[in-house]
């Protein structure tokens, strides 16, 4: 059965560092989705991506954020100057009807 | 304001005993109703949506629009069930971001 993947499944990052988080989507799905968990908190949506370009975003999807699908199949969150706050993991998702999420990447901002 | 909220952060049970999840939300519109479940070390995974009606290991769900509540029920809980559960909603319509609650951890004791 196709499965979201996600790489790295850890990274350690120092703080005012980029970083680029990568996904794997299901090959036939055209919705992507990043979300965030910070720890012992609810797992909170960042943003949508359809036909190449964001469909909508939260809050917390600042400037500081970008996402990209540069080659038809992976798709990346890129953190531009990581903060401490930024420590979490981070879900991509995709979707035809149901969202399937990946295994997640944890971020470790020091 | 759109809300999901899961009042039992953790929920311990013996097997066999009957099983009951809360969720309640808050949604202007009639959103889609979700559980989510992540077992131990896995990823989140839909268990059950509100349109199918389904029962899914046991597990049922019925939207109560009057209460604005979709509480997981099961009727004698194993060992296995054992993980977090999230209840979600989104929109109706495909691509919709997923908004969560904060989860029930549920310990099924034998």
């Amino acid at each position: 059965e196709p499965e979201v993947t996600q790489t790295p499944s850890h990274q350690v990052t120092q703080m005012g560092q980029e970083v680029i988080l990568r996904c794997v989507p299901i090959s036939n799905h055209l919705y992507f989705y990043w979300y965030r968990q910070i720890l012992g908190q609810k797992v909170e949506f960042l943003v949508s991506f359809y036909n190449n370009e964001i469909s909508e975003k939260s809050e917390i999807f600042d400037d500081q954020f970008s996402v990209e699908r540069p080659d038809g199949s992976n798709f990346t969150l890129k953190i531009r100057s990581t903060k401490l706050e930024d420590s979490a993991m981070y879900f991509c998702a995709s979707s035809h009807n149901e969202q399937f999420f990946g295994p997640g990447t944890r971020l470790t901002v020091l | 304001a759109q809300r999901v909220t899961q009042p039992e952060k953790l929920l311990s049970v013996f097997k066999g005993a009957p099983v009951e999840l809360k969720c309640n939300y808050s949604y202007s519109g009639s959103p889609e109703l979700f559980w989510y479940v992540q077992y131990s070390r896995q990823r989140l995974q839909l268990l059950l949506r509100h349109i199918s009606r389904e029962s899914i290991k046991g597990f049922t769900a019925d939207l109560n629009k009057g209460e604005t509540s979709f509480h997981l029920k099961k009727p004698f809980a194993q060992e296995e069930d054992s993980a977090m559960y999230y209840c979600a909603l989104s929109r109706h319509n495909q691509g919709g971001k997923l908004i969560f609650g904060q989860g029930t951890e549920l310990s099924v004791k034998p």
